[in-house]
């Protein structure tokens, strides 16, 4: 159980166009969702915390503008990055927290995210 | 501020034992979890501590002392699968993860 897909797996897009990641909890409700970037040899970076039905909380220094977070149902959430550029290239993962297990994250297989 | 300390990088044998560890300074204190993250994968869940003392879970523990903002995992009877990077995360006060940057552990047969 807990389960958490993300789609697509890997996406290459051109600079100036907008790119939509889907990040889904497939056998649990997932009350908050959190969206992590990943720089190669870097940790994980916390971007934003979503939970359904209400904004995103974003963390200092992300551009809610430019990296839209929809959290429309208890088992999908979505990233969008809106006028990608070279420097959006990076490792996204999305990662469910359900209501019962405060503690744990479910993390989904991550999207690598390629801007030419 | 918050701050998680790991090491960049260990090397260990295959069979061997290996210990990592971590030191975290956060604002309050909500558990200390081990990831493990494949290259190219996203992390998966190895260990949970709140309490301080040793919990043991197959090949792996993870040891935790609040006073000393500190904690280990364990490894032992090594793989060449267990290769990998180990983030070590401190839950702040609001149930945010502070992730640590990783320590790259590389078996060698």
């Amino acid at each position: 159980g807990a389960v958490v897909s993300q789609h697509p797996s890997w996406v290459i897009c051109k600079s100036g166009t907008s790119v939509k990641i889907e990040c889904r909890s497939l056998d649990f409700q997932a009350t908050t969702m959190f969206w992590y970037r990943q720089f190669p040899k870097q940790s994980l970076m916390l971007m934003a915390t979503s939970n359904e039905g209400s904004k995103a909380t974003y963390e200092q220094g992300v551009e809610k503008d430019k990296f839209l977070i929809n959290h429309a149902s208890l088992t999908l959430s979505t990233l969008t990055v809106t006028s990608a550029h070279p420097e959006d290239s990076s490792f996204y993962i999305c990662s469910a927290r359900t209501g019962r297990d405060f503690y744990e994250q479910y993390f989904g297989p991550g999207t690598r995210l390629t801007v030419t | 501020g918050q701050n998680i300390d790991q090491p960049t990088e260990m090397t260990a044998t295959e069979g061997a034992i290996v210990q990592i560890n971590c030191t975290y300074q956060t604002s309050g204190f909500n558990g200390l979890f081990w990831y493990q993250q494949h290259a190219g994968e996203a992390p998966t869940f190895l260990s949970y501590n709140v309490l301080d003392g040793l919990e043991e879970k197959g090949r792996f523990s993870s040891f935790l002392s609040r006073s000393k903002g500190y904690s280990y995992l364990l490894l032992k009877e090594l793989q060449m699968k267990d290769s990998a990077s180990y983030l070590c995360a401190s839950m702040d006060s609001n149930y945010q993860l502070i992730w640590g940057a990783g320590t790259k552990l590389i078996i060698k047969p």
